[in-house]
């Protein structure tokens, strides 16, 4: 069965940088063709993509997120990371590591989602 | 971005009758490839989203089959052929034909 499951500090202040992890168990984080997600939920901007990481190892992020974020990979223990720098209050919210697949024949979605961890950013 | 409006926002629904939600996309959902990116996702109270339906009426594997998905091109609709107590929550369309993916903003489920 594969499981996801975030991790990180629950509070982050404001200007600082956001770290989040996400242990993939059941499954390879290179196993074609799945690619690493991070989404976000807000009661004020609902769900909101963030980014994912191929099995490959590419990144793609949303654009205007892009040049706070990055998603990396560390193959070795089956991770996915998430940094998002400069956080303001708008960053706040729950974070979501999630299964997703390339389109193509065999495309599937959002299939896996992790429990969610919550940010806070305060000072 | 693409934009995606669902409608009703909210959905009272007395148990064992039909409910539909409808999500109406900005731009076509029809990809190069010709497939049509548009999945359904439920939130359950307190609970993380779930996937019900993908490529606009694919059903998930263990999605009860009194969860249907329909449409095309910009219009798309889940429909539940008769509501049970564990349908109430939150319910999001979703498009991954263009980058960045969107999100609908959400149609509640509620028992009358």
């Amino acid at each position: 069965q594969v499981r996801l499951q975030e991790s990180g500090p629950g509070r982050v202040k404001p200007s600082e940088t956001l770290s989040l992890t996400c242990t993939v168990s059941g499954v390879s984080v290179s196993s074609r063709p799945f690619c690493w997600t991070w989404v976000r939920q807000s009661p004020g901007k609902g769900l909101e993509w963030i980014g994912y990481i191929s099995y490959r190892g590419n990144p793609t992020y949303k654009s205007a997120l892009k040049s706070r974020v990055t998603i990396s990979v560390d193959t070795s223990k089956n991770q996915i990371s998430l940094r998002l720098r400069s956080v303001t209050a708008a960053d706040a919210g729950l974070y979501f590591c999630v299964r997703d697949s390339l389109l193509g024949f065999d495309y599937y979605s959002v299939d896996v989602w992790g429990q969610g961890t919550t940010v806070t950013v305060s000072s | 971005d693409i934009v995606l409006t669902q409608t009703p926002l909210s959905s009272p629904v007395t148990l064992g009758q039909p409910a539909s939600i409808s999500c109406r996309s900005s731009q076509s959902l029809v990809h190069n490839d010709e497939s049509t990116y548009l999945s359904w996702i439920q939130q359950r109270p307190g609970q993380p989203p779930r996937l019900l339906i993908y490529k606009v009426s694919n059903r998930f594997s263990g999605v009860p089959d009194r969860f249907s998905g329909s449409g095309a091109g910009t219009d798309f609709t889940l429909k539940i052929s008769r509501v049970e107590a564990e349908d109430v929550g939150v319910y999001y369309c979703m498009q991954s034909t263009q980058f960045p993916l969107t999100f609908g903003g959400g149609t509640k489920l509620e028992i009358k």
